[in-house]
């Protein structure tokens, strides 16, 4: 079955832009994660949704913003960016059954550098 | 405040000897904790999880992690290290009620032939 597919993979903005990052989960699953990756923090959680509500939130400022449609995919989206926006922004889908702790599957991410 | 820690940044192993790549966490409650690994330029893969049972979790690619509850560990290993074993690789603990993982901070592991 497809996998977790993030668009674009690759994406260059200058900085005060904004930009909105795709990401399709699996077939069924109904959580998805978002998460930056940078050098120096590491892996950060950003937001989950699920069932197209936000479930958790990370300790983001307001210009990080989600959302997820009802059929699971689901955009974030960064206004006024920043230099230090510059990350690999990795999403996650999970199935979430009732009662199940599932593992947690990643996309390929989207490359943002902010000039 | 739930955190995991990897100790070491870097890992160096000898091809076919066995490896460790430490875990320690800090939960309230139960833990839910997962190995992931992420080659070059590339999402993170799941290795394995451990949720309840047994002690020693088998996963993909001949690893296995023993969660260890008194030492608050969950050591990832495999007998026999392999070239395309190097990546990195990340620990991780799930937050309950929600689907937030906590990651560490990673840690390079390189397997020399």
């Amino acid at each position: 079955k497809a996998g977790v597919t993030q668009t674009p993979r690759y994406l260059i903005k200058t900085r005060g832009q904004q930009v909105t990052l795709s990401c399709s989960p699996i077939s069924g699953h109904r959580s998805v994660s978002w998460y930056q990756q940078t050098p120096g923090q590491g892996l950060q959680f950003l937001f989950e949704y699920f069932s197209e509500t936000q479930r958790n939130k990370g300790n983001f400022p307001g210009r990080f913003s989600g959302r997820q449609f009802s059929n699971s995919r689901s955009e974030m989206n960064v206004s006024t960016l920043e230099l230090g926006d510059s990350a690999l922004y990795l999403c996650a889908s999970s199935l979430e059954g009732k009662g199940a702790v599932d593992g947690y599957t990643f996309g390929s991410g989207t490359r943002l550098t902010v000039v | 405040a739930q955190s995991v820690a990897q100790p070491e940044d870097q890992v160096n192993v000898a091809e076919g000897n066995p490896l460790t790549v430490k875990c320690t966490y800090s939960v309230s409650g139960n833990p839910y904790l997962f190995w992931y690994v992420q080659y070059p330029n590339r999402g993170l893969q799941f290795l394995l999880k451990y949720i309840t049972g047994d002690n020693l979790v088998k996963g993909s690619y001949g690893f296995e992690a023993e969660f260890n509850k008194s030492q608050t560990s969950f050591h990832l290993k495999k007998p026999s290290a392999l070239v395309s074993d190097s990546a990195l690789y990340f620990c991780a603990v799930r937050v309950h009620g929600g689907g937030k993982l906590i990651f560490g901070q990673g840690t390079e592991l390189s397997v020399k032939p």
